[in-house]
């Protein structure tokens, strides 16, 4: 069974900066291209970043190009988002995801809340 | 910026009848549009992509047809679990549609 589990979410004050990790288990994790995808009730729904099996070609959205990075380890079946100068306007739950047919996600993470607040 | 613009933004329906959801992308994504479903508290469930493949485990109920700029998922009668949100989702940029919600009526 496909299972993707989020950790590392948490309130932090703006500017700060927070590790999200997602741990993989149920297929061949090195196999496949990861992404994050975040959602608050004012944007909805808003892919961030996705990675590729080979870590050779790493995509950011613009809103977190230069703040956000995305990395993966395969030994470990881990996929990972630093993220560093958070603002107010990246309250949101992230979910890591499994992509399919290059764009579509088959597979999810339950997410974890990140609350950036002073 | 290819935009997906969803309608209705809300649908009220009762368990049995037919609902029909669309998505308009401001640009043509040929056949590459996702339709997902979201109940509150989870996370979004792949249901259709490339326009009409249903995914892994998806009840015939639910089609998916388009091309280009118009798509529609329509399930055929609703079942009690369906009453959710319906997000579609596109390669450019990987964006979203609003949503349309399918509630009780």
């Amino acid at each position: 069974e496909v299972q993707l589990v989020e950790s590392g979410g948490g309130l932090v004050q703006p500017g700060g900066s927070l590790r999200l990790s997602c741990a993989a288990s149920g297929f061949t994790f090195s196999s496949f291209t990861m992404a994050w995808v975040r959602q608050t009730p004012g944007k909805g729904l808003e892919w961030l970043s996705y990675i590729t099996g080979d870590s050779i070609t790493i995509v950011y959205a613009d809103s977190v190009k230069g703040r956000f990075t995305i990395s993966r380890d395969n030994a470990r079946n881990s996929l990972y988002l630093q993220m560093n100068s958070l603002r107010d306007d990246d309250t949101a739950v992230y979910y890591c995801a499994r992509e399919r047919s290059g764009y579509c996600y088959d597979y999810w993470g339950q997410g974890t809340l990140v609350t950036v607040s002073s | 910026e290819n935009v997906l613009t969803q309608s209705p933004a809300t649908l009220s329906l009762s368990p049995g009848e037919r609902a029909t959801l669309s998505c308009r992308a401001s640009q043509s994504v040929g056949s590459s549009l996702a339709w997902y479903q979201q109940k509150p508290g989870q996370a979004p469930r792949l249901l259709i992509y490339d326009a009409f493949n249903r995914a892994t485990g998806i009840p015939a109920r639910f089609s998916g047809s388009g091309s280009g700029t118009d798509f529609t998922l329509t399930i055929t009668s609703l079942e009690p679990e369906d009453f959710a949100v319906y997000y579609c989702q596109q390669r450019s940029k990987w964006t979203f549609g609003q949503g349309t919600k399918v509630e009780i009526k």
